[in-house]
């Protein structure tokens, strides 16, 4: 069974920090990754994907990912309290076409 | 481009009762997605839709929950004889031709089952 793993938090960071989310993820033959951010009583909205081992950047976001390691991560550079949500890491591939969801992790944003 | 659609945004029924609920994908997305979300969970997926044809359904979805998509266009779902435990956030999401897999989302339908 494919597994997606994620610290539940909260996260709390100072509005203006770096917060750094991290994903780990069980099956070795994934070949996406996906970034949601959650906001509470509302439904997920996509906010970054990456393919590639690496970084990919996209404004105040940056992916992370390391596939030998099987981590992914999301950087939020120069938090603000709107970025304060619950951020949930997908994983897809090997074959299927229905990503696996953690559970996500809570960040926190005080001014 | 409005987005994935869902109607009801909100139900409340008696346990028991039979609840049905439609999902608008973004048009020309040919796949479309069923999950359900309790508090504190990721979405948990019930099933999937390539086109009108079914192509997976969770091992964990009792036989009281039947999805359809007719003319791979707009889907139900259906509850039947609705019980406590179906309270949770029913969210659909479609994704677009080809090769990628991300997701998006709807406002999601939130069953409450009294």
């Amino acid at each position: 069974q494919k597994e997606v793993e994620q610290n539940s938090g909260p996260l709390s960071v100072p509005e203006g920090a770096i917060a750094s989310l991290n994903c780990t993820y069980s099956d070795r033959g994934s070949q996406s990754f996906f970034w949601y951010r959650q906001y509470s009583g509302k439904s997920p909205e996509l906010i970054m994907f990456i393919y590639s081992n690496g970084d990919k950047e996209d404004g105040r976001f940056t992916a992370q990912l390391n596939k030998a390691s099987q981590y992914v991560s999301l950087l939020i550079r120069d938090s603000q309290p709107s970025d304060s949500a619950t951020y949930l890491c997908a994983v897809a591939g090997g074959g299927s076409y229905i990503p696996t969801f953690g559970r996500g992790t809570s960040l926190i944003v005080h001014p | 481009d409005t987005g994935v659609s869902q109607n009801p945004r909100h139900k409340i029924t008696k346990r028991g009762q039979n609840v049905t609920f439609r999902c608008d994908p973004i048009s020309e997305h040919n796949r479309l997605y069923w999950y359900r979300q309790t508090l504190g969970q990721g979405p948990e997926f019930l099933t999937y839709f390539q086109n009108e044809a079914q192509l997976e359904k969770s091992r964990l979805l009792s036989d009281r929950f039947s999805a359809e998509r007719p003319k791979g266009s707009f889907s139900t779902l259906e509850i039947q004889r609705t019980e406590q435990g179906d309270s949770a956030m029913y969210l659909c999401a479609s994704s677009p031709k080809g090769g990628s897999y991300e997701q998006y989302f709807g406002p999601g339908t939130r069953l409450t089952v009294t």
